[in-house]
């Protein structure tokens, strides 16, 4: 099946500062989300982006899909962006969604 | 527009019990899908259900079952409960129909004892 390889695994950061999370997938795919978890265990959707680049306020994100990977840009980044970020894949349209294993983002004031 | 509802939010059974949880999808969303997230296997893909079919399954014991209804409600079912089976079990909408993203519920947070 599909691997999906995010790094860095854990991030540590000051507040306004920018950064870079990544996510590799081992084969070709028809949906990638990007999530962000609450510490209440909800998954909040932040991107639906199986290919190109999209921007919401102080994030964005590009997928290169012919090279396998998407990155999650976080800018000038705030102590309530603290949380695990996930990326998922999907190869059909079943709602089979392959996680990686999550960026634990600490973002420090 | 109200997301996805997922009931109860926190349950405690013991071992050998069984445990129903349930899933309202976002309205006019006809897939539901189940995921298990553990702190050892991150989060894992059990079922997904479309028009009360059940359309693709993880690689689950047969403990864990799930069905839906037909105005899309989904429920899920673990039987004979395991200390392993301590986890949060997210559910997602989508409409169904064509690629989309999926919608995540608040999950339910089952504690085995």
């Amino acid at each position: 099946g599909i691997q999906v390889e995010q790094s860095p695994p854990d991030l540590i950061l000051q507040e306004g500062a920018n950064s870079t999370l990544r996510c590799n997938f081992s084969d070709s795919v028809n949906n990638l989300q990007w999530f962000h978890q609450n510490p209440w265990g909800q998954l909040i959707n932040l991107f639906y982006i199986p290919s190109g680049t999209k921007q919401n306020g102080r994030l964005s994100a590009t997928t290169v899909a012919t090279e396998r990977y998407s990155l999650l840009y976080i800018s000038s980044s705030q102590t309530t962006d603290s949380g695990v970020y996930f990326c998922a894949v999907e190869r059909g349209s079943q709602g089979n969604l392959i996680f990686g294993k999550g960026t634990k983002l600490s973002v420090k004031p | 527009k109200a997301g996805v509802t997922q009931t109860p939010r926190y349950l405690i059974k013991t071992r050998g019990q069984q445990v129903t949880l349930s899933c309202s999808p976002i309205s006019g969303h006809r897939s539901v899908s189940w995921y298990q997230q553990t702190p050892g296997q991150g989060l894992q893909f059990l079922f997904e259900y479309f028009s009360e079919t059940q359309r693709n399954k993880g690689n689950f014991p047969g403990r864990f079952s799930g069905r839906q209804f037909s105005n899309s409600r989904s429920e899920m079912n673990v039987s004979t409960l395991e200390l392993g089976d301590s986890a949060l079990y997210l559910c997602a909408s989508r409409t169904g129909t064509a690629l989309g993203e999926l919608f995540f519920g608040e999950g339910s947070r089952l504690t085995v004892l």
